[in-house]
Formats: C-alpha cells, structure tokens, sequence
C-alpha cells in the first residue's frame, strides 16, 4: 500500500516561531503536494513538486516555502508563524510526468498558531 | 479559472436513506472529475473517477456520471451506512496538469441509525 507519512498529527506553536511540516511518501512519486484545508474553503494548494530539487507555488504560497531535497520527502517551512495560518495541512503525493490521475494523502497535521 | 461547486452541508440521513451530493464544476479544458473521501481522523482517499464525457464512476456502491452538458458529476448511493459518515470532496483536474486538482468545498454527510 502506498503510505504517505506526515510527521506530526498535532503541533502547537507561537506566533513568530519558525515551522516545518515533514512529509514522507515510499512510493517512489515524482509528484508531491502541500494543501491546507479549512472550513468552508476545503482545500487549497500552496505549493507542489513535480522533482527533486524542484517546486512551484500553489494558489495560496503566501507566508509558506518548500524544500525538496530527496525524492520521497517534502517539506513545509512557515518562516514565521502567524495566527492566521492555524489550519489542518495535507501532504499527497502521485505518480509522475503531467498525466492526471489518483493523489494519496498523508492524514494531516492540525497546526494551531497561538 | 477553474472551479468546483458543490452543495453544503451537513447532510444528515437515515440508515438505507438515497444519497446525492450535487457537484458543479468549472473548466478551461477537459477535465478529470474525482469524489474524495475523509473519513473522520483520516487523510482524503479517492473514492472514484471519470476522465471522460458520458464516463460512470463507481465503487463501494456509489456512483457519478461526467455529464458534460450540465458540467455536473453527482455523487449517487441507493442505500447510505452509517459507515459512510465522512467529508465527501468532488474535485477536478486538467490533462496535462500534473495532478494539480482543484477541490470543492466539502460536504459532511452523517448517518443516523
């Protein structure tokens, strides 16, 4: 099965705290993914990768950047957390080049920014 | 640019009750249309797909038609569990466009016995 890994379900952190969200994929992707998904907006893209080393913004990349050093990891960095970035976020991952198919999901990590 | 619609919720049904959950979308070009699923405390996992005008999507009993004349791809059960509790998201993605998909709202659906 394919397994998506967000390395942590629950994160508290202050305003003006420097964070990363760690995703993990073992499927050997190319493609990986960063949503936030909140209440009656559902989900929104900030950034995505299509390979190592590479990235392109989303529809909200505000406040956010990436790294993609290896293939199956993908991480978002909140240089400086702000309260308004408290919201569940989504890492997926899918198999490679532009074709559109089936994204998998890790099970999110709810970020609250006091 | 590109958009999904689709209706709010909650939608709050019997056991054995019909389930539709309507889905409008938005689109440049041809897209792919998806039903995702979030079952509570879980990731979104797809539930099914059409790529093409006229395609059906199925699985676990439900179903959605890509009804090009209507840019509509309903989601259908004849017979809703509890088990089928979840947060259902329609969502769209364009040939070409890497699995960049757009996503709906989301709509909570919750069973009652």
């Amino acid at each position: 099965d394919v397994k998506v890994t967000q390395s942590s379900r629950y994160l508290v952190k202050r305003t003006g705290e420097k964070v990363f969200l760690e995703c993990v994929q073992d499927m050997d992707h190319e493609n990986m993914f960063w949503y936030r998904q909140d209440p009656g907006l559902g989900l929104r893209l900030i950034y995505f990768s299509y390979d190592v080393k590479m990235k392109e913004k989303g529809d909200i990349p505000e406040g956010y950047s990436v790294s993609r050093e290896k293939k199956e990891r993908f991480s978002l960095i909140l240089e400086s957390a702000s309260t308004n970035q408290t919201s569940m976020y989504l890492c997926a991952s899918s198999f490679g080049g532009r074709r559109t198919g089936e994204l998998f999901f890790g099970e999110g990590s709810r970020l609250t920014v006091l | 640019g590109d958009s999904v619609t689709q209706m709010e919720g909650p939608v709050t049904l019997s056991e054995e009750a019909f389930l539709t959950i309507n889905c409008t979308y938005t689109a440049t070009g041809y897209p792919s249309l998806f039903w995702y699923v979030q079952y509570p405390g879980e990731g979104l996992q797809l539930l099914l797909k059409a790529t093409k005008a006229d395609d059906k999507g199925s699985n676990k009993g439900f179903e959605a038609t890509y009804r090009k004349e209507t840019t509509s791809f309903h989601l259908e059960k004849g017979s809703v569990q509890v088990s089928d509790s979840a947060v259902y998201f329609c969502a769209l993605g364009l040939t070409g466009g890497g699995n960049k998909l757009t996503f709906g709202t989301g709509t909570q659906l919750k069973v009652e016995l």
